[in-house]
């Protein structure tokens, strides 16, 4: 079946460590997204990426690093830099073939920064 | 810049009622695209429903529809004969493609209960 894959399900990092998030895509396609959700706040856009080897930053990249070396994988870094990392974190993937094609989503990952 | 306002942080409803979540938006863009999102206990995000600015009819899935008033910004979702099933967050979400990104713009979500 194809499908998000975002692993682990659950990190725990000590404070002043760099920490990496994976996410997988099967879906074949080209755009892909990540998410921070907090409490209250809804979903904000760390980056996004709408083709291999190209990202942009969205609305709250500060402290956060993403790399798009392969259309399947969208990889995002917790920095030292990142101030409040503790969060649950969501990567998404739509195809960029239709205007309207909505996001498919993984089901998170909750990174805990102690 | 685009704004997506849900003024309703939670609420309740007897099952097999109906109930209606409210989502406003802010944009100068013409033609845009909006969408419910649902989020049960699992946090596993899922499509409910959406909607092309350009299009007058309201969406329809099974249960869920939608009112989209284009000149009023609003775009509210309606669940009729409510399931405990249907608990879960929902989130608005607004895309201007035309804008030349692909940047999703979700709204601060209405956490749904439904009563037995």
């Amino acid at each position: 079946d194809g499908g998000i894959t975002q692993s682990p399900k659950y990190l725990f990092r000590k404070e002043g460590q760099n920490v990496t998030l994976s996410c997988e895509q099967n879906l074949n396609h080209d755009a892909m997204y990540w998410y921070r959700q907090d409490p209250g706040q809804g979903l904000r856009l760390i980056y996004y990426s709408q083709i291999v080897n190209d990202f942009q930053k969205g609305d709250i990249a500060e402290g956060y690093s993403v790399s798009r070396e392969k259309k399947e994988s969208f990889p995002l870094t917790v920095t030292s830099a990142q101030k409040n990392p503790t969060a649950f974190y969501l990567c998404a993937s739509r195809t960029t073939t239709g205007w309207d094609s909505p996001l498919h989503f993984g089901n998170g990952t909750r990174l805990t920064v102690t | 810049a685009q704004t997506v306002t849900q003024s309703q942080p939670e609420m309740s409803v007897q099952e097999a009622e109906t109930v209606t979540l409210s989502c406003t938006y802010d944009t100068s863009e013409n033609n845009y695209y909006l969408f419910w999102y649902k989020q049960p206990p699992s946090r596993q995000m899922i499509l409910v429903i959406r909607q092309e600015a350009y299009k007058q009819q309201n969406a329809t899935e099974n249960r869920f529809s939608v009112n989209f008033q284009k000149a009023a910004k609003s775009f509210s979702l309606k669940i009729s004969d409510s399931q405990l099933g249907d608990t879960a967050m929902y989130f608005c979400a607004f895309l201007a493609p035309y804008s030349g990104t692909y940047k999703y713009i979700f709204g601060t979500g209405t956490r749904l209960k439904v009563l037995a």
